[in-house]
C-alpha cells in the first residue's frame, strides 16, 4: 500500500535560516508521482511541485529546492532564506499510477518564520 | 486559466441536516476527487470519478453519496450531519493519465 511519512509534525525557525521539510513514501508502483502542497492558514491546497518516480533530478524554483532520491525512498524540500510568509503546513503527497491518479498526503508539517 | 471552482465556501448546517457541496472542475478534465480534512488533519480521499462513473472509493462513510454529471461537474451529498462532519472539504479534477491534479479552494463545513 501507499504511504507518506512526514516525521516532522512542527518546525520553528528564525526568518532567513534555511529549513529541510522530510518526506519518505512507500510504494510498490514503479511508476508514481511525488508532490508538495502549501497550505496556508487561508486553507487552500497550493501546489509547489510534482515529480515522477522515472526523474531523479533536484529541482530548484527560487527559494525553493527539492531533493529526489529513490534510493532511500525520499522527497525533501528545502526553503532557503525563509519568510515569514513561508509560514504554513506543508504536505508532501504520492500518486501510483495504478490508482486512478488518487493523491495520498502525509500528515504534513506545520512551519512557523519567526520574525 | 480557469480554476476548480467549489461552491459554496462556507456552509453552516445543524447536526441531522442535509448539505450540497458542488465541484465545477477545469474545462476539459475528465476526473473528479473529493477529499476531507479535519481541523489539524492531512486531506482524506473519499471518492472520484472518471467519466461521470465512480472509480474509486476511500473513507466515505454511507451517509455521503456523490455523482459526477454530464457537464462533468460533481456534487457531494451529505445527510444526517454530524458533529464530526465539520471539516474543510476539497475537490480537486484532473486530466486522466496526467497526475496532475487540481485542487479548489475548498468548502468549509462547519456543523453545529
Amino acid at each position: 500500500a501507499q504511504k507518506v511519512t512526514q516525521a516532522q509534525t512542527e518546525i520553528s525557525v528564525v526568518e532567513k535560516e534555511d529549513v529541510t521539510l522530510d518526506c519518505v513514501y512507500e510504494t510498490r508502483d514503479t511508476t508514481y508521482y511525488l508532490f508538495w502542497y502549501k497550505q496556508p492558514p487561508s486553507g487552500e491546497l497550493v501546489f509547489l511541485i510534482r515529480r515522477n518516480s522515472f526523474d531523479e533530478q533536484n529541482e530548484i524554483s527560487g527559494r525553493y529546492s527539492w531533493n529526489f532520491q529513490k534510493s532511500t525512498s525520499s522527497f525533501n524540500f528545502t526553503i532557503t532564506a525563509s519568510q515569514v510568509v513561508d509560514s504554513a503546513v506543508y504536505f508532501c503527497a504520492l500518486s501510483e499510477a495504478d490508482r486512478d491518479d488518487k493523491i495520498i498526503f502525509g500528515k504534513g508539517t506545520r512551519l512557523h518564520i519567526l520574525p | 486559466a480557469a480554476g476548480v471552482i467549489q461552491s459554496p465556501r462556507h456552509l453552516i448546517k445543524e447536526k441531522r441536516e442535509t448539505a450540497t457541496l458542488k465541484c465545477y472542475p477545469i474545462p476539459r478534465h475528465d476526473t473528479v476527487y473529493w477529499y476531507q480534512q479535519g481541523p489539524g488533519q492531512d486531506p482524506q480521499f473519499l471518492i472520484s470519478f472518471y467519466e461521470k462513473m465512480q472509480s474509486d472509493k476511500g473513507s466515505i462513510p454511507d451517509r455521503f453519496s456523490a455523482q459526477q454529471f454530464s457537464d462533468y461537474h460533481s456534487e457531494l451529498n451529505m445527510s444526517s450531519l454530524e458533529l464530526g462532519d465539520s471539516a474543510l472539504y476539497f475537490c480537486a479534477s484532473s486530466l486522466a493519465g496526467y497526475f496532475e491534479a487540481f485542487f479548489g479552494q475548498g468548502t468549509r463545513l462547519t456543523v453545529v
